[in-house]
């Protein structure tokens, strides 16, 4: 079984200041992560993901997220925020599944960037 | 490469109706899978389309059907429609689709029906 937890459902940073999206995961696989966001009335974007490689992987936009098998997390982090980042991030576990693969979201954090 | 394209963009329909939307995969992509987002339940699986099979499906009652053609393009059908169906409809394509869970899934911008 897998699942994924987005630990805070709204973050907010001042501009300029660090940004941390914390998620942790559960799979019986060795997992794909991602991460993704969704700016209001559009679909979602991929910003980085991890498949077994580097456990500290960088995206774009100066996104980065490292992935910790003994805590099971993947947090996002970024080390300036800009106004343009406010938006909804998603913290995605994908793993092998019968036939196929099997994709779990998390529920979703929202970022508001304060001027 | 063009994106993944998905129409209509918005829909209203009545309930007991039905409806069905579509989806255009990336050109090459060979794996559509659908989603509807909610801001109650958030991004929940609906089904995944593989070579014309579907190949995973989510917890979704039967009402909720799709189909994949020959050039990869999707479909998915709701009958009888409820209000709780309105929601953001979502489309990804990713490029192997086979067993592997490393493929990047590419999301359209979605379809917004709502329900009256």
């Amino acid at each position: 079984a897998q699942s994924v937890t987005q630990l805070d459902s709204h973050v907010s940073v001042s501009e300029g200041t660090p940004v941390l999206l914390r998620c942790n995961y559960s799979s019986s696989y060795s997992p794909s992560l991602f991460w993704y966001v969704q700016h209001p009335n559009k679909g979602l974007q991929l910003l980085l993901k991890y498949t077994s490689a580097a456990t500290l992987v960088k995206g774009i936009n100066g996104f980065e997220a490292e992935f910790k098998k003994s805590e099971t997390s993947f947090h996002l982090t970024k080390p300036s925020a800009h106004m343009s980042d406010a938006a909804e991030y998603f913290c995605v576990v994908s793993a092998p599944n019968t036939g196929g693969f099997k994709t779990i979201f998390g529920a979703g954090t929202r970022l508001f960037v304060k001027a | 490469k063009a994106g993944v394209t998905q129409t209509p963009r918005y829909l209203i329909k009545t309930r007991g109706q039905q409806v069905t939307l579509s989806c255009s995969p990336i050109s090459g992509h060979r794996s559509v899978s659908w989603y509807q987002q909610t801001p109650g339940q958030g991004l929940q699986f609906l089904f995944e389309y593989f070579s014309e099979t579907q190949r995973n499906k989510g917890n979704f009652p039967g009402r909720f059907s799709g189909r994949q053609f020959s050039n990869s393009r999707s479909e998915m059908n709701v009958s009888t429609l409820e209000l709780g169906d309105s929601a953001l409809y979502l489309c990804a394509s990713s490029p192997q689709g086979d067993s592997r869970s490393t493929d990047t899934q590419y999301f359209g911008p979605g379809t917004r029906l709502t329900v009256l």
